[in-house]
């Protein structure tokens, strides 16, 4: 079974752009869980989704970032108007409930110029 | 809440060295316990777990054992290696009424050959 699958690997952004993250997860996984890492520093966590629904955005910023995970294809973490603040590594993880082991992917590498 | 409490790194070891990575948590009732591992421009995969106390777990040479005494999850390996390099992370699963796993800080290990 293929793992979670994140593309791209590294994105560079020039401030003001957009930025799309996308996340495919284990299939049959119903919970995806976006973080952000950066360096030297732990996992902080952004929005937990479960097929179609967000159920804890509690980690995001309110403002220029979303999420969303259809119910057909990848899971999407949106950045608008990035800035350079917003340069980090992003990992996505799934899981089949949350209290068992998360799944992650190797991580969207963003750079903003 | 759920809160996990790793001891600060870098713990920088030469190759066939002991290893302990210090790992304490709070939480409500008896949860499982995870470490996971993250190798350079990777993302955390699981490497061991324990789901009660008392329980043991291993993987490729490491061992902890879920110490419910001393709320302790303490990750060990009788010898290390250069390819053992990586960032550890001690976990909690979700539980009660969140659906977000709690993770440690993360603990950087470098082995030098």
């Amino acid at each position: 079974n293929a793992g979670v699958m994140q593309n791209p690997r590294h994105l560079v952004r020039r401030r003001g752009q957009e930025a799309r993250l996308r996340c495919s997860p284990v299939k049959g996984h119903s919970h995806v869980y976006w973080y952000r890492q950066l360096p030297e520093e732990g996992l902080k966590f952004m929005v937990y989704l479960q097929k179609e629904n967000i159920i804890d955005e509690s980690g995001m910023p309110k403002e220029r970032f979303s999420a969303e995970f259809p119910k057909e294809g990848p899971s999407i973490l949106r950045i608008q108007q990035v800035v350079r603040g917003d340069s980090a590594a992003y990992f996505c993880a799934s899981s089949p409930t949350p209290r068992e082991p998360q799944h992650f992917g190797d991580g969207t590498r963003l750079s903003i110029l | 809440g759920d809160s996990v409490t790793q001891m600060e790194g870098p713990v920088t070891l030469s190759e066939e060295a002991f290893l302990t990575i210090n790992c304490t948590y709070t939480a409500t009732g008896y949860p499982s316990l995870f470490w996971y591992v993250q190798y350079p421009g990777e993302g955390l995969q699981l490497l061991l777990k324990a789901t009660k106390a008392d329980d043991k777990g291993s993987n490729k040479g490491f061992e902890a054992t879920y110490r419910k005494e001393t709320t302790s999850f303490h990750l060990e390996k009788g010898s290390v290696q250069v390819s053992d390099s990586a960032v550890y992370f001690c976990a909690l699963p979700a539980s009660g009424g969140s659906y977000i796993p709690t993770f440690g800080r993360g603990t950087s290990l470098i082995v030098h050959p």
